[in-house]
């Protein structure tokens, strides 16, 4: 079974400076994809980024940038150049290719509030 | 617009009826998995459709169901309906059986009363 944990409930950034969304996850496949979404208080899910588990350079898509530690299983997701509409929910999730791992699991998320 | 569409957008129902999700596929894909988002639960996969069939189950209830259509339209079906049923329900697609990327629908948000 596959398990991402992410332990910040709720963060706090001032408009403009860069922020750190924790996430560890626990998988026994060897192969694996890890994703960070974004959940505005509309509700939908959009995609921010994928790390691979043979990537050896760390996912980068604009603003954002995922540190992927594979050795302490974390993936943070970095945003660098906070801006009022990062604020949302954000989830870090992850695919196995074995069995029930397959299918993508989610952590708990962290609600990032950005300060103006 | 991600391409994966959900309807309705929002469903309001009583205890113990029943109700139809419904979720269109971006174009091109085969892949369609149903997820529920609770307050108490987190996000949650439910199930899995492949090209019109059952691929994978995950915590889906005895009282749900699902079905993948020959046009690859998917409908989720939620029957004898509890209040604890309430959640925002997501549709994802992906172009394969196993593709990594997935593109989620806006959800349908569903309030039993």
């Amino acid at each position: 079974a596959q398990k991402i944990t992410q332990t910040q409930p709720g963060m706090f950034v001032q408009e403009k400076e860069a922020v750190t969304l924790d996430c560890t996850y626990d998988t026994s496949d060897q192969s694996y994809g890890l994703f960070w979404y974004k959940q505005p208080s509309s509700g939908e899910m959009i995609f921010l980024i994928y790390q691979g588990s043979y990537d050896e350079q760390n996912a980068t898509e604009g603003r954002y940038s995922l540190n992927f530690q594979k050795a302490r299983k974390s993936a943070n997701l970095v945003i660098s150049a906070s801006q009022l509409g990062d604020s949302a929910m954000y989830f870090c999730a992850m695919r196995g290719r074995s069995g029930s791992a397959r299918q993508l699991t989610f952590g708990s998320g962290t609600q990032l509030t950005v300060l103006p | 617009d991600s391409g994966v569409t959900q309807t309705p957008k929002h469903l309001i129902t009583a205890t113990g009826q029943r109700v139809t999700l419904r979720c269109s596929p971006r174009s091109g894909d085969l892949s369609v998995y149903w997820y529920q988002q609770s307050l108490d639960q987190g996000l949650q996969f439910l199930i899995q459709y492949y090209n019109g069939e059952e691929r994978a189950k995950g915590n889906i209830l005895e009282r749900f169901s699902a079905q993948q259509f020959p046009d690859l339209h998917s409908e989720l079906n939620l029957s004898s309906l509890e209040l604890g049923d309430s959640a925002l329900y997501f549709c994802a697609s992906s172009p394969q059986e196993s593709s990594y990327g997935y593109t989620f629908g806006s959800g349908t948000r569903l309030t039993v009363v």
